[in-house]
């Protein structure tokens, strides 16, 4: 039979206002994290990173947060635009281990017009 | 400077037949990574592979799948004896060898349907 994938966890937000979307990471031992952007039927968009050595990192309208005691991460979006409309991943990795990135289970971010 | 390139963007199969994706890497990339992604789900890793070595295929299953990076031309997954369950988007990544893999850059992937 068809086997049915769990649903995202939507967050609805009104245009202009800011976004923000959380992730909690599983391994102590990640110490590089990026957030991806992936609209329908397109591959994950680079978006920003950070490194485990900073709590946050500021880019082009969004910025990261990294709460290592916790182990979570964030992201902000300001003034969110329609076309912020996507899903969103945070991943893990060991920096410059050069090997596989881990995988959130994403975020879907919905504007309101 | 183009991106990662991926074809076919569509593969439809019948149960038995065999799928070839291809992914080539940017420009001065020389780390590919696959990665399966189902509906609704995120991206699981499957295979990291530098030119005519396979680094890591802890996550690709141990029957049916295989993949390389040849000296000359495109990373290939190979799925062969297709089945409904490898109805999937295949994902492929490259990151610079300066970089340590650090930051993969994903391409469009490839949407496998399997009647």
């Amino acid at each position: 039979g068809e086997s049915v994938g769990l649903h995202l966890p939507t967050l609805s937000v009104q245009e202009g206002d800011n976004s923000i979307i959380n992730c909690a990471y599983s391994n102590s031992a990640s110490d590089y994290f990026i957030w991806y952007k992936q609209e329908s039927g397109k591959g994950p968009q680079f978006i920003i990173d950070i490194r485990s050595n900073m709590d946050k990192r500021q880019g082009q309208r969004v910025t990261v947060l990294l709460n290592k005691t916790v182990k979570h991460l964030s992201l902000q979006i300001a003034a969110t635009q329609p076309g912020d409309s996507a899903v969103y991943f945070c991943a893990e990795n060991t920096a410059g281990s050069a090997s596989k990135i881990i995988f959130g289970s994403g975020t879907r971010l919905s504007i309101r017009p | 400077n183009a991106g990662v390139m991926q074809n076919p963007r569509h593969l439809v199969r019948r149960r038995g037949q065999e799928a070839r994706l291809r992914c080539s890497p940017m420009k001065g990339h020389s780390h590919v990574y696959w990665y399966r992604q189902l509906p609704e789900e995120g991206l699981k890793f499957m295979v990291y592979l530098q030119k005519e070595n396979i680094i890591d295929e802890s996550g690709m299953p141990k029957e049916r799948f295989s993949a390389e990076f040849p000296k000359e031309g495109p990373s290939i997954l190979r799925i062969q004896q297709v089945v409904r369950g490898d109805s999937a988007a295949y994902f492929c990544a490259s990151s610079p060898p300066a970089n340590g893999g650090d930051t993969q850059y994903f391409g469009p992937g490839t949407r496998l349907t399997v009647l």
